[in-house]
């Protein structure tokens, strides 16, 4: 049982230049999540999709999109990257009633250069 | 205003202290948190729920004070390894807090 899966875990990134970062849970969680966190700001929501086939902004989606492509996957997508961007980044999964918490991956560092 | 906000810290404390953090929020109508616990930028790792009725884990106890608006943990005996940065968050729109570090010295 692997739970919430990321990848890349590093990436650096030219400025302009575009990437999708990929998340994958398997523990039949309906909803999904992307964070980012900086310095000093914590965790701020960028997407969430409550389940299969819907998804919704969160605090700062300025600069991404994502996909929800089955229940097990949401990819965040940087399609010009700027060093605004440069971060760790939390994919994450809740049951509906997210009684037992969220359960995060183990995070992505982008560097944008 | 952020809808949850919590002191950034760092709290010191010594090996065996009580210490105790508050995370206030601004949406009355939210029935639940979490608080998790975070290591060196590694991911968040839940530490325990509160509801209205509170939540006691060992040395862990967490209180949910509706009036006042605000979510507290406290933490008795502090252990060195309890060193780390304590997220509080709202269950309705998974809204974290920044944060509160704890550093615990010999």
């Amino acid at each position: 049982n692997a739970g919430v899966t990321q990848t890349p875990k590093f990436q650096v990134l030219k400025t302009g230049q575009s990437m999708t970062l990929q998340c994958a849970q398997d523990m039949n969680h309906n909803s999904m999540y992307w964070y980012r966190q900086d310095p000093g700001m914590g965790l701020r929501l960028i997407y969430y999709s409550a389940s299969e086939g819907t998804t919704d902004k969160g605090e700062v989606p300025n600069g991404y999109n994502v996909s929800r492509l089955n229940k097990r996957e949401f990819s965040l997508r940087l399609e010009s990257a700027a060093p605004s961007q440069t971060s760790v980044y939390f994919c994450a999964s809740s049951t509906p009633g997210r009684l037992w918490g969220v359960a995060f991956g183990s995070g992505t560092r982008l560097t944008v250069v | 205003r952020k809808e949850v906000e919590q002191d950034p810290g760092p709290f010191n404390v010594p090996e065996g202290a009580t210490v105790a953090f508050n995370c206030t929020y601004s949406n009355s109508a939210s029935q639940s948190f979490f608080w998790y616990r975070q290591d060196c930028r590694k991911e968040p790792k839940l530490l325990m729920s509160v509801y209205s009725s509170g939540n006691e884990d060992g040395r862990f106890t967490a209180q949910l004070n509706r009036a006042s608006q605000y979510i507290s943990l406290l933490i008795r005996d502090s252990k060195l390894s309890d060193s780390a940065t304590y997220l509080c968050v709202s269950t309705d729109k998974l809204i974290f807090g920044t944060g509160t570090r704890l550093q615990v010295f010999p």
